[in-house]
């Protein structure tokens, strides 16, 4: 009964690899983001998709390509991962409507580039 | 672009009050939010404000707005230790309302 899933949650590779990581939400919102942390903990948004469109697209490079291939998941497949790659990558489900305006987030897949 | 500050740091004795303090830049903020992260965890949503409130309350947490110095801050009544964690402070822009994260404000409660 996890509101916003993400696999996996721990993501161990070599630089030049390509990974995806994996979000679902059983929310039954409309909206998805996904937000990356770097190792200071600073927070910053990537991409947004509303009912599969993309919305947000914040100058994040070309190897990295958000499918959403229905509202209720938003994955983020990432090419050539370099080492500056490496982050907790955060998928998060907006919730709007009713009076409130709230994102929920989700557990975080934490990328390590050797 | 929008900007969302925040100290680093807060060191509280436990049953204190701590104050975590944010500034924002964005005058188009609908909504502002307080986020908590507990080592090696996800962002748990602990409350939000709408730009037209002033003030929110919900149980130790007090939320306080200033929109004319775009001020907002935080306020945990009898602090505890289980409350030691990283306070982001959020802004929501525009009108995909994506949120601009503050650095982090690392509380750190004493026995």
């Amino acid at each position: 009964d996890t509101a916003v899933s993400q696999t996996p949650k721990y993501l161990v590779t070599q630089m030049g690899n390509d990974k995806s990581i994996k979000c679902e939400q059983n929310l039954g919102h409309d909206t998805m983001y996904w937000y990356k942390q770097d190792s200071k903990k600073f927070l910053k948004i990537m991409f947004s998709y509303n009912n599969k469109e993309l919305i947000i697209n914040e100058t994040v490079p070309n190897r990295f390509s958000p499918k959403s291939p229905d509202k209720a998941h938003l994955n983020l497949h990432i090419n050539s991962l370099e080492l500056g790659d490496s982050a907790v990558y955060f998928c998060a489900s907006r919730l709007a409507g009713g009076g409130r305006e709230t994102q929920y987030f989700g557990p975080g897949t934490r990328l390590l580039v050797l | 672009g929008e900007d969302v500050e925040q100290s680093l740091f807060l060191s509280v004795r436990e049953g204190d009050s701590s104050v975590i303090n944010c500034t924002y830049t964005d005058s188009s903020s609908t909504y502002l939010y307080w986020y908590k992260q507990e080592p090696g965890a996800g962002l748990q949503l602990l409350t939000y404000i709408f730009s037209n409130m002033d003030m929110k309350q919900d149980q130790r947490l007090t939320v306080l707005l200033n929109k004319k110095d775009k001020h907002l801050s935080l306020r945990i009544a009898d602090t505890q230790t289980g409350d030691s964690a990283i306070y982001f402070c959020a802004d929501s822009g525009g009108s995909n309302y994506k949120l601009t994260f503050g650095k982090g404000t690392l509380l750190t409660v004493n026995p």
